[in-house]
């Protein structure tokens, strides 16, 4: 398995701000990904962070809304741009180790008021 | 790309009984599937998976079954305790090796 830290734990942002979220591994993985996860529902894949080139991005995700860094194979951030009240979520990033194995940071929760 | 349903939503046991969480999943090429416990405020743990060239899996009280012919499979849960209470998650993932594609959940409670 992998360890996995995200920070900030919790926010509360005013609309029109833009927050940026950091997820860390203590192994360096290949694949990383970040992940929505909407009160009461399942997890919804908002890219692909890909260490030296640009994050591959879900339908209904645009790279405007929602830029990713990928500077090593230790770390990631989000940012969640312009914010809106529905843009409040959890935030979870993840990776994919061994075979196919993928584990999940403790989340960050957005509140936009 | 994929599309994986889950039943049910909702799954209400007694303590002791057995819970069954089934998925089924639309592309043939998705070779690996997992299934997460996700407990209120935590992040998905996961407990079980299956490759495509397994038919079934067991560790201690949880087991999945796999079919892929009908493209469907399924986690067990026998001698339910009420810390198996959670919601659960299956996953398929894509021919890419890359994307999981998660069902919609199920919220398990065991009712001691």
């Amino acid at each position: 398995s992998a360890v996995i830290s995200q920070k900030p734990s919790r926010d509360i942002c005013q609309r029109g701000t833009s927050l940026t979220i950091q997820c860390q591994v203590d192994s360096q993985v290949t694949m990383m990904f970040w992940y929505r996860q909407q009160p009461g529902q399942s997890l919804t894949l908002i890219a692909t962070a890909n260490q030296g080139s640009e994050a591959t991005y879900e339908s209904g995700f645009v790279i405007d809304k929602f830029p990713i860094s990928r500077p090593n194979l230790t770390f990631s951030t989000l940012t969640v741009s312009n914010m809106s009240p529905e843009d409040s979520s959890i935030y979870l990033c993840s990776v994919k180790v061994s075979y196919n194995e993928q584990f999940f940071g403790p989340g960050t929760r957005l509140t936009v008021l | 790309g994929e599309n994986v349903e889950q039943h049910p939503s909702t799954l209400s046991v007694q303590e002791g009984d057995s819970a069954v969480i089934k998925c089924t999943y639309s592309d043939s090429a998705s070779n690996y599937f997992p299934w997460y416990k996700q407990e209120l405020g935590k992040r998905p743990q996961l407990i079980i998976d299956i490759r495509s060239n397994v038919g079934e899996k067991k560790d201690q009280r949880i087991a999945v079954t796999l079919n892929k012919t009908a493209k469907h499979f399924s986690l067990h849960i026998t001698e339910t305790q009420p810390e198996d209470s959670a919601v659960y998650f299956c996953a398929a993932i894509s021919n890419t090796g890359n994307q999981f594609y998660f069902g919609t959940g199920t919220s398990l409670t065991v009712i001691p």
